[in-house]
């Protein structure tokens, strides 16, 4: 099955660090949406993004959509133990029915 | 989300058995969609549905079987249990295609 990659798999932070996920796609995408799952919880959706080149900010969390709509990024600027969790990618590819997840990054936050 | 339930939470059964898991949603969304969770894997969609009476298959359909007699239940049926079925499992819904989705809490499943 397809496969979206994500980088990196795991992240350990000391508190107060920056930390960035990547996601990668080799074919252009019509949306892409970013998920965060709470160790034990279930993904809840963080924001999705449309156009090329787009930013958006959510508090400390900034969000990117690259210019040729193929890769994205999530960037949580001083990060606390709250940000603890994985970070999920959710692709949709142009002409696609449905999203496809990517694997996760998963932050530890150390206080 | 309170609008999305899945039952049982927890559930240990034993291979070869048919075992149902539930999932019920009260925002009247058009799709849903059930996923399965694994380690090193992420998140494997195993059905979707666009409306009542329509499903169709995902990444990870064999083993399973979908209903949607109406749209605010979407049960999945493990015909008879393996125990690479062992897993979290996570309905969700969403308003429309693409658009995004709100998962319920989840139903772990070990198969022994």
């Amino acid at each position: 099955g397809q496969q979206v990659m994500q980088i990196p798999q795991y992240q350990h932070v000391q508190e107060g660090e920056d930390f960035t996920t990547y996601c990668n796609s080799s074919t252009t995408l019509s949306n892409i949406q970013w998920y965060k799952q709470r160790p034990g919880g279930h993904p809840v959706f963080l924001i999705q993004l449309v156009k090329s080149g787009e930013v958006k900010k959510q508090k400390r969390l900034t969000f990117q959509f690259g210019e040729a709509k193929k890769n994205s990024s999530l960037h949580i600027t001083a990060t606390q133990t709250t940000d603890v969790g994985t970070y999920f990618c959710a692709e949709l590819q142009t002409g696609a029915n449905n999203l496809f997840f990517g694997t996760g990054t998963r932050l530890t936050v150390i206080p | 989300d309170a609008g999305i339930t899945q039952s049982p939470r927890y559930k240990i059964t034993e291979t070869g058995r048919q075992v149902t898991l539930m999932c019920h949603q009260t925002w009247s969304h058009s799709y849903m969609f059930w996923y399965r969770q694994d380690l090193g894997h992420g998140l494997r969609l195993i059905y979707y549905s666009a409306a009542a009476d329509i499903t169709d298959k995902g990444e990870v359909p064999d083993g399973y079987v979908v209903s949607r007699s109406k749209t605010e239940n979407f049960p999945l049926t493990l015909e008879s249990a393996t125990r690479s079925q062992t897993s979290v499992y996570f309905c969700a819904s969403s308003p429309g295609q693409g658009l995004p989705q709100h998962f319920g809490d989840g139903t772990r499943l070990s198969i022994l």
